[in-house]
């Protein structure tokens, strides 16, 4: 079944970097585009970047262009988000998020999340 | 973007009869392919969201068949036949993937016992 773990995540002060992982199996993960999708403590869900399953295509957020990059490596079956320059509103949960088949990004399962913290 | 707006976002409940929370997009979500990228989610408490319902109305495997979607171009509905305990104090989100970028993301609603 359809696995993503991600890690990665921690405290870090305002204007610090951090790189997320997510770990997946279960599925073919070089046929997929993948997501990053966050949770502020107590709040909704919002959508970070979305990656292409050949990694030839990107997109962000507004709110995390410029400083957020995702990427993945098909050969460990692993996606990354590149955090730089954190804000305290970047504090949330972050969850990796596998796309259903089709020409959408929208979403089928997801990872457990990992905390990001950002406090100095 | 495409904004989602759920209501109601806290929806008092009764075990044993039915809920509905709506879910309304602010352009419609069919697709070029003709397909409506629109999606439900369960999140419990401490965990990770679950998908529901794909495509506005196909019921994922391992879902209770107490819970159902409908709805077309700009309005969408989910519901839940008869509420059990397991479905109270759970945020339900819809989340549409036609236009993007971005995706987005209902605000969510909770369920709560009347």
């Amino acid at each position: 079944q359809v696995q993503l773990v991600e890690s990665g995540g921690g405290v870090v002060q305002p204007g610090g970097s951090l790189r997320l992982s997510c770990a997946a199996s279960g599925f073919v993960f070089s046929g997929y585009g993948m997501n990053w999708v966050r949770q502020a403590p107590g709040k909704g869900l919002e959508w970070v970047a979305f990656i292409r399953d050949d990694g030839t295509y990107r997109c962000y957020a507004d709110s995390v262009k410029g400083r957020f990059t995702i990427s993945r490596d098909n050969s460990r079956n692993t996606l990354y988000l590149q955090m730089n320059s954190l804000r305290p509103e970047d504090m949330a949960v972050y969850y990796c998020a596998k796309k259903e088949p089709g020409p959408s990004p929208i979403i089928d399962y997801w990872g457990q999340g990992t905390l990001v913290t950002v406090s100095s | 973007d495409v904004v989602m707006t759920q209501s109601p976002l806290s929806l008092p409940v009764t075990l044993g009869q039915p809920a509905s929370i709506s879910c309304r997009s602010s352009q419609s979500l069919v697709h070029s392919d003709g397909n409506t990228y629109l999606n439900w989610f369960q999140q419990r408490p401490g965990q990770s969201p679950r998908r529901l319902i794909s495509k506005v109305s196909n019921r994922d495997s391992g879902v209770p068949d107490r819970f159902s979607g409908s709805g077309s171009g700009t309005d969408f509905t989910l519901t839940i036949s008869r509420v059990e305990a397991e479905d109270v104090g759970v945020v339900y989100y819809c989340m549409q993937g036609t236009h993007w970028p971005p995706i987005t993301f209902g605000q969510g609603t909770r369920l709560e016992i009347k």
